[in-house]
């Protein structure tokens, strides 16, 4: 496709429910990242894929989130038994390779709520 | 671990004033340096970076960036800023391997309202 494409774009969930956030990377980008933006706040790095593999999962902020990437294309991050303070922005990205120097296109992003 | 810092969080200019955004970055070792930029209802894009070379770059939009290595700094200039110009910016050095990986380490952002 011609950019980042996220989905959904805008979801509002139950506190203690599950949410899947889906990104589709720029078509062969093998490097694919997710941040997070809290109202107020810089965006925070979670995790970023090298094809299908996580060599860096640092930013997670707690085991209730996971992500996983699949054919080297979509990605999924999984919010398990979701709390208030996960409310934010989730900010999916893309770069040709992985090291520095690949320019690294965002999408527009998923705006979760949790009451 | 490496931080960004952003001091001003909102600034408010009219047209045609010169603009300049501070950024401090903490990390001792080789870095690479951006400016991102997210106008109102779009995503986040380049603005210009920083990997060797000239200390002063230029990106889109007559703006310019001076790294300063003895001050760990990455300000962010235009000599004359314009409505179009109304958008969140964002600071950020990409972390781990000497900065050889893509990962990105982000400041808060700065909010910048160009009056008309």
């Amino acid at each position: 496709g011609a950019g980042v494409s996220q989905s959904p774009s805008n979801k509002v969930t139950e506190k203690g429910k599950d949410v899947e956030l889906r990104c589709d990377p720029i078509s062969g980008h093998t490097a694919l990242y997710w941040y997070r933006q809290r109202l107020g706040q810089g965006l925070e790095f979670l995790i970023y894929f090298q094809g299908n593999s996580a060599p860096d999962k640092s930013g997670l902020p707690s085991d209730r989130f996971s992500a996983e990437r699949t054919g080297e294309s979509v990605s999924t991050l999984t919010i398990q038994r979701t709390q208030q303070e996960d409310s934010a922005v989730y900010l999916c990205a893309s770069s040709r390779l992985w090291d520095s120097g690949n320019t690294i296109y965002f999408g527009e992003g998923s705006w979760l709520t949790v009451v | 671990a490496q931080s960004v810092s952003q001091h001003n969080h909102h600034v408010i200019l009219s047209e045609a004033a010169s603009l300049e955004l501070g950024c401090n970055y903490s990390y001792g070792g080789t870095v690479n340096l951006f400016w991102y930029v997210q106008y109102p209802g779009q995503h986040l894009q380049l603005l210009l970076k920083y990997f060797s070379g000239d200390p002063l770059v230029k990106g889109i939009k007559g703006f310019e960036a001076e790294f300063i290595k003895s001050k760990f700094s990455f300000n962010l200039r235009k000599p004359s800023v314009q409505w179009s110009d109304t958008a969140e910016y964002f600071c950020a050095v990409n972390a781990g391997l000497g900065g050889a990986t893509n990962k990105l380490i982000f400041g808060t952002g700065t909010l910048l309202a160009v009056q008309p």
